[in-house]
């Protein structure tokens, strides 16, 4: 089957570690995005990238790292300098960054 | 200023009938794309219906159709005899081409609908 996962389901963290959230694809997709949700609101794009080896900010990208070494990977870390890390984190990926964007399931992290 | 508008944060329809989620858009792109998006409360957002600027006949996709009315910069997504199973939060969203020739997608706040037996 193909798809996007995201892993863990549910995190949580005490303040002041650093963090890594997973995303896998075997869609064969180029571009890859991070996404924040937080509660009663729309997607705000942290970074994205169009292909391996390359990545760009997105609106919120303060507090947050990315890298891109493998075409089905795409890991996020969420820093001790991002401020206020709780939210819902959403992975996707397009054929190319002009495609519509599928997306995985999701996963919610809690600072405690 | 926002980019994206859906003027109603809550829908309630009948099983069965049909249900108009609104959504406006604003940009100066004239090759842009327009979508609608299914969040259930799981939290996967699903891909439903897309509508480019310059296609000339509005979306269809099963149940779902988009009533695009370009001039009134307006995307409203219809879904028609709805089921139980409609009920969740969705979300129009618009990508557009930035100078660095990404096409941003921005995402509206978003509408939920509750689906009534």
């Amino acid at each position: 089957d193909g798809g996007i996962t995201q892993s863990p389901k549910y995190l949580f963290r005490k303040e002041g570690q650093n963090v890594t959230l997973s995303c896998e694809q075997n869609l064969n997709h180029d571009a890859m995005y991070w996404y924040r949700q937080d509660p009663g609101q729309g997607l705000r794009l942290i970074y994205y990238s169009q292909i391996v080896n390359d990545f760009q900010k997105g609106d919120i990208a303060e507090g947050y790292s990315v890298s891109r070494e493998k075409k089905e990977s795409f890991p996020l870390t969420v820093t001790s300098a991002q401020k206020n890390p709780t939210a819902f984190y959403l992975c996707a990926s397009s054929i190319d960054p002009t495609d519509t964007q599928y997306f995985g399931p999701g996963t919610r992290l809690t600072v405690l | 200023a926002q980019k994206i508008t859906q003027t109603q944060p809550g829908m309630f329809v009948q099983e069965k009938e049909a249900v108009t989620l609104d959504c406006t858009y604003d940009t100066s792109d004239p090759s842009y794309g327009l979508f609608w998006y299914k969040q259930p409360s799981s939290g996967e957002m699903i891909f439903l219906i897309y509508q480019g600027s310059y296609d000339q006949q509005n979306a269809t996709e099963g149940r779902y159709s988009l009533n695009f009315q370009k001039a009134r910069k307006s995307a409203n997504l219809v879904i028609s005899a709805s089921q139980l199973g409609d009920s969740a939060m969705y979300f129009c969203a618009m990508r557009e081409r930035l100078k660095t020739s990404y096409d941003k997608v921005i995402f509206g706040p978003g509408t939920s609908l509750s689906v009534i037996p």
